[in-house]
């Protein structure tokens, strides 16, 4: 089945560094790519879309400017938690959709659990 | 904006039935799903129904919609302890901008008792 890849898969920071998460599609090319928040005990929260080669689309209350995502191939975005606080620290989870003929499927990523001292 | 809610635990024995429950509120939902989650993973699609659909059945899993109630019903029968996880359902909008962004639910802590 389609796999979609996190890295890191944790990763524990100081205060006011920032941070790069990769999520990668391992088998095939997704144009969307979404980015969730969840915090601990509590459901996921979408935070962004991904879109190659245009700009991401935040869902409100999300500060783009604190949560850079690029999209820069078929395969793989990043997302940058910049100036990173503790209140940043979660559960962050991406996923990918995949397109074959009229199908289209979502898988999520493994996840990449931050901590931010 | 669209609101997903589902119980937060249910507790079952080995080999019995479990039933985990959602209920939603937009009405233009295409497709409503459902999630695993183990502790410390991603989330695993176990299976999801279009919204013209009234029920789907996949091996021990069987999945009923209430289209006019907005409930949603995930039976696992002869649930193992391997079944033990967070089980989330969730919906996404019929298209355009809200394509493929899905509402999540706060999920149900599945636990299963030898």
């Amino acid at each position: 089945g389609a796999v979609v890849s996190q890295h890191p898969s944790w990763v524990i920071c100081k205060s006011g560094t920032s941070v790069k998460i990769e999520c990668r599609s391992l088998d095939f090319q997704a144009t969307t790519m979404f980015w969730y928040r969840q915090f601990p005990k509590q459901s996921l929260m979408l935070m962004a879309t991904s879109n190659e080669g245009s700009k991401a689309t935040y869902e409100q209350g999300v500060e783009k400017d604190k949560f850079l995502i690029n999209h820069a191939s078929l395969t793989l975005s990043t997302l940058t938690v910049t100036s990173a606080h503790p209140e940043d620290s979660s559960f962050y989870i991406c996923s990918a959709i995949r397109r074959e003929g009229r199908q289209e499927t979502q898988y999520f990523g493994p996840g990449t659990r931050l901590l931010v001292l | 904006g669209e609101d997903v809610e589902q119980s937060l635990f249910l507790s079952v024995r080995e080999g019995d039935s479990s039933v985990i429950n959602c209920t939603y509120t937009d009405s233009s939902s295409t497709y409503l799903y459902w999630y695993k989650q183990e502790p410390g993973a991603g989330l695993q699609l176990l299976t999801y129904i279009f919204s013209n659909m009234d029920m789907k059945q996949d091996q021990r899993l069987t999945v009923l919609l209430n289209k006019k109630d907005k409930h949603l019903s995930l039976r696992i029968a002869d649930t193992q302890t391997g079944d033990s996880a967070i089980y989330f359902c969730a919906e996404s909008g019929a298209g355009g901008t809200s394509y493929g962004k899905l509402t999540f639910g706060q999920g149900t802590i599945l636990t299963v008792h030898p």
